[in-house]
């Protein structure tokens, strides 16, 4: 079954506003990295962290590897409607992805 | 570069036909990767070939083979193709051929092919 689970499942957010999904384990991961899908594409890599506490950004997107490196978080601010898509999380020691967060934006 | 590319992007079987999916990467790469895609399930990995020459099973392998032809290829075959089949199938690949923490290993994506059994 799937290594790490995500939350939410669907995420339907006013634009300009600030959301975040999150990914679980329940062992510690040796890295995780996201990947998001537009609708109707593949997906596509965005980033890989690796050491414990670790926070990345990219632009209005903030990625954060927990401490005890059993759980990692996305943070998007002020959405825009390019933001539209599904986001998945992966165990890569694993192979093992989330189930994935689906945003949808209102305009 | 083309990257990853797939073969076909759209397919409807009957059940019991057979097919072969391929793909290729001019990424000179050596680990490739097959999944398949449904709804609410996100991606489940159905083999994975490390380096040319070998292949292992994934999460789903049942109802799969495949073949690591060369480095560039990696084909998924459905023997004995069933409903439960029907689902979006991505290719996948990626440099290192290492799994450990420090490993990079950035899956790079084909475009899917979409398959229906009916």
């Amino acid at each position: 079954g799937q290594q790490v689970m995500q939350i939410p499942q669907y995420q339907h957010v006013q634009e300009g506003e600030d959301f975040t999904t999150y990914c679980n384990s329940s062992t510690t991961l040796s890295n995780i990295q996201w990947y998001k899908q537009r609708p109707g594409g593949h997906p596509v890599f965005l980033i890989q962290l690796v050491k414990s506490g670790e926070v990345k950004k990219q632009k209005r997107l903030t990625f954060q590897f927990g401490e005890a490196k059993k759980n990692s978080s996305l943070h998007i601010t002020a959405t825009q409607t390019t933001d539209v898509g599904t986001y998945f999380c992966l165990n890569d020691y694993k192979l093992s992805f989330g189930a994935g967060t689906t945003v949808t934006v209102r305009a | 570069n083309a990257g990853v590319t797939q073969t076909p992007k759209f397919q409807v079987l009957k059940t019991g036909q057979s097919m072969t999916l391929q793909c290729a990467q001019d990424m000179n790469h050596n680990s490739m990767y097959w999944y398949r895609q449904d709804p609410g399930m996100g991606l489940r990995l159905i083999y994975y070939s490390a380096s040319e020459g070998t292949t292992d099973k994934g999460e789903v392998p049942n109802g799969y083979n495949v073949s690591r032809l060369n480095k560039r290829e990696f084909s998924l075959r459905l023997e004995s193709a069933a409903p439960s089949q029907t689902s979006v199938y991505f290719c996948a690949s990626s440099e290192a051929p290492g799994r450990g923490p420090w490993a990079y290993n950035e899956q790079f994506f084909g475009p899917g092919t979409r398959l229906t059994v009916l």
